[in-house]
């Protein structure tokens, strides 16, 4: 069974760091795209970036651009996402999804997701 | 960069027919995918390239793909599917994926 499991929820002050996780299992980790998906309160869904473990690939949309750190650990089959310095307006829910099909299919859709890891950034 | 446009919210009385768009340039061109997301919960696919459904999603749910619009029909609306829906392509001009503005869909 594919699971796609996410750390627990965050409270951080502005200027903290963070990383939150995503711990897959039931399908071969280095074979699939892992991308990271936003969701601020009471909006929409925004791309953040995609990361192949395979071979370390990484895209991330302009606007997170710099902002964030994908990264992945093969030995636990685990996504990463990272802040060197959280600001007030990260606060959102961030969700983890695996895209479908293995190698090269940009254009398919994400089959499975993790249960959302909530992040407060307040002070 | 490309956008998907969605009316914000589409009302319906149990056991007629949701009609929700998604607008984008030559849209036909690339796969659609839509996504149902209940409050609390993880978004979940409910209609892929264009047409196609997972597993498990009833044939209530019909998508189609022409022109500019893509649609995503739901037919014989239940109580249980009210949700947000959310469509979403791949750009192939700037690698980037594309989430529609999301249209919360009200059982009346």
């Amino acid at each position: 069974e594919v699971q796609l499991v996410q750390s627990r929820a965050e409270v951080k002050r502005p200027g903290e760091s963070l990383r939150i996780s995503c711990e897959t299992s039931g399908f071969t980790f280095t074979s699939y795209w892992i991308a990271w998906v936003r969701q601020m309160p009471g909006k929409g869904l925004e791309w953040m970036g995609i990361f192949y473990p395979g071979d370390s690939d990484t895209r991330y949309s302009p606007s997170f651009q710099g902002q964030v750190t994908i990264s992945v650990d093969k030995s636990l089959n685990t996504a990463h996402l990272q802040w060197s310095s959280l600001k007030a307006s990260d606060s959102a829910i961030y969700y983890c999804a695996r895209r479908a099909g293995t190698g090269w299919e940009p254009e398919a859709y994400f089959d499975f997701w993790g249960q959302g890891t909530l992040v407060t950034v307040s002070s | 960069s490309y956008v998907l446009t969605q009316p914000p919210s589409v009302s319906v009385a149990p056991g007629q027919t949701a009609i929700i768009t998604c607008g984008g340039d030559n849209i036909e061109s690339r796969g659609v995918h839509w996504y149902q997301q209940k409050p609390g919960q993880a978004p979940v696919v409910v209609v892929y390239d264009d047409v196609a459904r997972p597993s498990g999603i009833p044939e209530r749910f019909f998508g189609s793909n022409s022109g500019n619009t893509a649609t995503l029909t739901i037919r014989r609306v239940e109580a249980g599917d009210e949700a947000e829906y959310f469509c979403q392509v791949w750009d192939k001009n700037t690698d980037h994926y594309v989430f529609g503005t999301g249209t919360k869909v009200t059982v009346l």
